[in-house]
């Protein structure tokens, strides 16, 4: 198992540019979150999906758009960069089960200019 | 307000000595808490959850519902300890995402 993946690693935008941060898990798993973290923070969470075709605001979601249409993919678009975006973007999953842990892809550091 | 503190930024202690990272909460249900760490170069994964009671890496960490709290604690610091950890709350009813703290680095010098 590849477990949860992330692509790109690195990205810089131009202010105003758009951009899809792509996450995939292949643990069958039905919950799966989205996270940015800014420097010297904790993360935080933009939206989440209990399944496919369920999508959730999290704390911070402004700027953000999410689809689910596969248990595998959620990917997060980005539709008018802005400077304030910048910032490290986790993907996560996991099972719904209480006090089960959510497995982190690696995180996309994304830059806008 | 659900939250998660993390007084510390950064931790530095000697190898061989005893460490303690400190995470206080503020959630008024039943709380379901996480430490996770990240390792230099790897990704953020599971330490240890309070519902398990167990040890880790020689790491236990008690929950205290009357002082709010859910401290990290090693007896004996090791080198390969050093790295970012967070505290987590676990929101249950907002699809069990998690509230993190803003994570101590630790540093475990030789």
């Amino acid at each position: 198992n590849a477990g949860v993946t992330q692509t790109p690693k690195f990205r810089i935008l131009k202010i105003g540019q758009s951009m899809t941060l792509q996450c995939t898990q292949d643990m069958n798993h039905n919950y799966m979150y989205w996270y940015r973290q800014d420097p010297g923070m904790g993360l935080k969470l933009i939206y989440y999906s209990v399944g496919a075709g369920i999508t959730d605001k999290g704390e911070v979601p402004n700027g953000y758009n999410v689809s689910r249409s596969t248990t595998e993919d959620f990917p997060l678009r980005l539709e008018l960069a802005a400077p304030s975006q910048t910032s490290v973007y986790f993907c996560a999953s996991r099972l719904q089960v209480s006090y089960n842990e959510q497995f982190f892809g690696p995180g996309t550091r994304l830059t806008v200019l | 307000a659900q939250r998660v503190t993390q007084p510390e930024k950064l931790l530095s202690v000697f190898k061989g000595a005893p460490v303690e990272l400190k995470c206080n909460y503020s959630y008024s249900g039943s709380p379901e808490l996480f430490w996770y760490v990240q390792y230099s170069r790897q990704r953020l994964q599971l330490l240890l959850r309070h519902i398990s009671r167990e040890s880790i890496k020689g790491f236990t960490a008690d929950l205290n519902k009357g002082e709010t709290s859910f401290h990290l604690k090693k007896p004996f610091a090791q080198e390969e300890d050093s790295a970012m950890y967070y505290c987590a709350l676990s929101v249950g009813n907002q699809g069990g995402k998690l509230i993190f703290g803003q994570g101590t680095e630790l540093s475990v010098k030789p």
